[in-house]
């Protein structure tokens, strides 16, 4: 049972340059949603999908796209990169139904530095 | 201002010594959620808390939510240094689906 899969684990781009976070979760979840975390901070929500073809801003978009085409992927795409978004990622997912509604599982983190 | 904040932001604390997490929310909780994450790893659920007054124990972290259910506390009892990492509290939005979380508190223990 892998979870939330998160690729890639570290990535350096520089400014202006694009790129896509990948998530799988192979739990049949629902609900998926993107967070950053920066250095000594708590996560803020960047984006959440509720199932395929379902998504929503979070507390900081800018910058930002996501797609949801099935249930288990929710790529998160960055435009034209910033130092500001220089971060680390963590793609979440849970199911709405059943003892564990509230509990989201976590993928291990991708760590971007924008240079 | 974040819509979820904790108090302190860090601590240090010498082994065996209890301590306190706060979480204050803008907002009426319908459910607060404390997670812990060891550094650089991804976050582990710990506790939920849905009643007011509601308090709830695992081994020595004990966390409450109190009756107007705006504030939620993490006391745990003679740290261990296994205790280390960061805590951060959760909060589901019903209607919105979005799933939020506090300022995190950084927790070191000195052995």
């Amino acid at each position: 049972n892998a979870g939330v899969t998160q690729t890639p684990k570290f990535r350096i781009l520089k400014i202006g340059q694009s790129m896509t976070l990948q998530c799988t979760q192979d739990m049949n979840h629902n609900y998926m949603y993107w967070y950053r975390q920066d250095p000594g901070m708590g996560l803020k929500l960047i984006y959440y999908s509720v199932g395929a073809g379902i998504t929503d801003k979070g507390e900081v978009p800018n910058g930002y796209n996501v797609s949801r085409s099935t249930t288990e992927d929710f790529p998160l795409r960055l435009e034209l990169a910033a130092p500001s978004q220089t971060s680390v990622y963590f793609c979440a997912s849970r199911d709405p139904r059943g003892p564990g509604a509230n509990v989201l599982t976590f993928g291990a983190g991708s760590r971007l530095t924008v240079l | 201002s974040q819509e979820l904040e904790q108090s302190p932001q860090s601590l240090i604390v010498q082994e065996g010594k209890n301590l306190t997490i706060n979480c204050t929310s803008s907002k009426t909780l319908y459910g607060l959620y404390w997670y812990k994450q060891k550094y650089g790893e991804g976050l582990i659920f710990l506790m939920m808390l849905q009643k007011g007054g509601e308090e709830k124990s695992h081994e020595k972290i004990t966390a409450k939510l109190d009756e107007k259910k705006q504030q939620s506390s993490l006391h745990i009892t003679a740290s261990q240094p296994s205790h280390a990492g960061i805590y951060l509290c959760g909060a589901d939005r019903p209607g919105t689906y979005k799933y939020i979380f506090g300022t995190g508190t950084r927790l070191k223990v000195l052995a």
